[in-house]
């Protein structure tokens, strides 16, 4: 079945130590987005991809960096994680074509200790 | 103003119910708007998306909207326990973006 695939799914940090997140996607989808959730808050953008033109958000961090190699995979980058950077990534794709229908993978549940 | 304005709950209905989620959105050129139901822990996942006005219906789930109010809503016909969840209304705002409202908390009671 197309799908969204997130890893990890439970990422666990210490403070100021960088890591990885990544969404690979099967859907052949052209934009791919990250967004950040926090408990009982809407998703909110970080940045996302078409194709290989990158869009940051005004209010993302410097902190937050992504990188698209090619089409089915996405990273995000947190280079100094803070305990405020704890929190459910979420990775969505879509087609810029169209309606524009978002779909999400599982997430990453990220800790930062 | 928030752009996608939405009643946090809980909205508590009865198994076999019908619940009744609304949104409100503030920017008047949006064009399509979409529902995602997610549970605790979980990714949001798509229900139901409308770009016109009136109603879309699929399965227990319809949309209404209304583009001159600005005012989305979700119906759940026939509810059931496993329909408890976040709501959550998202409404395209520009180009490749949509703009979350905060969700509704649904709890449907056997």
């Amino acid at each position: 079945d197309a799908m969204v695939i997130q890893n990890p799914r439970y990422q666990v940090t210490q403070f100021g130590k960088p890591v990885t997140l990544s969404c690979s996607q099967t859907l052949n989808h052209n934009v791919m987005y990250w967004y950040q959730q926090k408990s009982s808050q809407a998703p909110k953008l970080l940045f996302h991809y078409y194709d290989k033109d990158f869009n940051n958000e005004a209010d993302t961090p410097d902190n937050f960096q992504s990188r698209r190699p090619n089409t089915s995979f996405c990273f995000l980058d947190i280079r100094s994680p803070g305990l405020g950077d704890a929190a459910m990534y979420l990775c969505a794709t879509g087609e810029r074509e169209g309606q524009e229908t978002q779909y999400f993978g599982p997430g990453t549940r990220l800790l930062v200790l | 103003q928030k752009e996608v304005e939405q009643n946090s709950g809980p909205l508590s209905v009865p198994e076999g119910a019908i619940a009744s989620l609304n949104c409100t959105y503030s920017d008047r050129v949006s064009q399509s708007f979409f529902w995602y139901r997610q549970y605790s822990g979980k990714s949001p996942e798509l229900i139901m998306s409308i770009y016109s006005n009136g109603d879309k219906e699929d399965g227990r789930f319809t949309a209404q909207l209304n583009k001159a109010s600005q005012y989305v809503s979700l119906l759940i016909r026939d509810s059931q326990p496993s329909d408890s969840a976040t709501y959550l209304c998202a409404v395209r705002t520009g180009f490749q973006k949509l703009v979350f409202g905060t969700g509704t908390r649904l709890l449907v009671s056997p």
